[in-house]
């Protein structure tokens, strides 16, 4: 079985400080997932990060994966309210019966204050 | 928008009773999935199909079922529900030819009281 370590699992902040939350794992994974999910509603993906590696900007968000393919990233620089929601990575299997599948780390939940 | 129809969207049932949740899309997606949502344990998969009639477990089957009849219509059944079973579940499709990317639908609250 995979596992995915989220840490933290909360994170609470004020309106433009930064921010890292990361994901590990001993497993290596063929491509790493982050989504972004507010209450009521189902994930909503932000990026795909496919090569060991790879960073990914997305406007104040940068993902990256590690060299390994077993850990990733998100920083979220001058944080805003906006981005205030539940962060999931989620790594797809590398092979075998894995293939396709997708791990979910445990979540962080982050509180951007005004 | 990847055209995905969760119904119902929350459901309170009681303990021994069967439960079936519908999952509908529209896109002639070939995987279909299966999740549930707890706090501290992100999204579990339940059981996922890569075809009509062709379903897998995933890692917290033991109490579930599925079926896929059709193409767009994939139905999770709680044969005979338990508190532990409250949860929120999720279905995802994954589209051709993304090998890894899921897209969500907007979630079933379930209460098993």
């Amino acid at each position: 079985t995979q596992l995915l370590e989220q840490s933290p699992q909360f994170l609470s902040i004020q309106e433009g400080e930064n921010l890292t939350v990361y994901c590990n794992s001993s497993s290596v994974f063929s491509s790493l997932q982050w989504y972004r999910q507010e209450p009521g509603e189902g994930p909503v993906l932000l990026v795909t990060v496919v090569t060991g590696g790879e960073v990914k900007k997305l406007k104040r968000l940068t993902f990256q994966f590690g060299d390994a393919r077993k850990d990733s990233s998100l920083h979220i620089t001058a944080a805003q309210p906006g981005d205030t929601g539940l962060y999931l990575c989620a790594g797809a299997g590398a092979g075998g019966t894995s293939y396709g599948k997708l791990t979910f780390g445990q979540g962080t939940i982050l509180t951007v204050h005004p | 928008d990847a055209g995905i129809t969760q119904s119902p969207r929350h459901k309170v049932t009681e303990t021994g009773t069967p439960v079936t949740l519908r999952c509908h899309q529209t896109e002639n997606h070939r995987y279909m999935y299966w999740y549930r949502q707890d706090p501290g344990h992100g999204l579990r998969l339940i059981h996922y199909s890569y075809g009509v009639k062709d379903t897998d477990k995933g890692e917290v089957s033991d109490g579930y079922s599925v079926s896929r009849s059709k193409t767009e219509d994939f139905l999770l059944t709680l044969e005979s529900a338990t508190s532990s079973q409250t949860s929120v579940y999720f279905c995802a499709i994954r589209p051709t030819g993304k090998a890894t990317e899921a897209f969500f639908g907007q979630g079933t609250r379930l209460t098993v009281v």
